[in-house]
């Protein structure tokens, strides 16, 4: 049982470059979100999804874009990169909230 | 919206001595789920705590426990007997009860730090 994982964990991309994050869950979660951290700050949503197929935005859905296609899987894409998206990407799940929700081990992105 | 506040930004403790880190929080809402994460340098969210508004009684686990004051829109935590190991940024989060299928909102955190 991996829980939460979270592909790749380190990436830098210069201004312009697109790419996708990966999260995947095999506790068969309802429920999945993508974070970003911040220096200096909390966790602040990004966008999420209440199940296969549907996603929503969240408090900072600017410049990314996600997909749902499998149950298991939740991909955050950034089609344009710009250094304000340089952060430390966190995607959780949950059975439902507001139950307690499972972080995977996060993504570094450096944009140059 | 519902905002987060933690106003310490970083605390020291001496170890097995006990510790309070403070969260205020801002909300219409009558029901709803409180949390302190825990945020090792590993960078992993462990859940420490999570308290039900509905409920009176303030929640515990092992070492950690809250102080809920609803009126007061207060939920601190308290470690006791602290231990090198609990060494970490703690945030406090808060979750509407209708669904909060839109995540978590979270304060910006407290660093915490346990001399030896």
């Amino acid at each position: 049982n991996a829980g939460v994982t979270q592909t790749p964990k380190f990436r830098v991309l210069k201004t312009g470059q697109s790419m996708t994050l990966l999260c995947a869950q095999d506790m068969n979660h309802e429920y999945m979100y993508w974070y970003r951290q911040d220096p200096g700050m909390g966790l602040r949503l990004i966008h999420y999804s209440v199940g296969e197929g549907t996603t929503a935005k969240g408090e900072v859905p600017d410049g990314y874009n996600v997909s749902r296609l499998k149950k298991q899987n939740f991909l955050l894409g950034l089609e344009s990169a710009a250094p304000s998206q340089t952060s430390v990407y966190f995607c959780a799940s949950s059975y439902g909230a507001p139950n307690e929700q499972f972080f995977g081990p996060g993504t570094r992105l450096t944009v140059l | 919206a519902q905002t987060v506040t933690q106003s310490q930004p970083e605390m020291s403790v001496q170890e097995a001595e006990t510790v309070t880190l403070s969260c205020t929080y801002d909300t219409s809402e009558s029901d709803y789920y409180l949390f302190w994460y825990k945020q090792p340098p590993s960078r992993q969210m462990i859940l420490v705590i999570r308290q039900e508004a509905y409920k009176q009684q303030n929640a515990t686990e092992n070492r950690f426990s809250v102080n809920f004051q609803k009126a007061a829109k207060s939920f601190s935590l308290k470690i006791s007997d602290s231990q090198l190991g609990d060494a970490a940024m703690y945030f406090c989060a808060y979750c509407d009860s209708g669904g909060g299928a839109d995540g978590l909102t979270f304060g910006k955190g407290t660093h915490l730090i346990i001399q030896p």
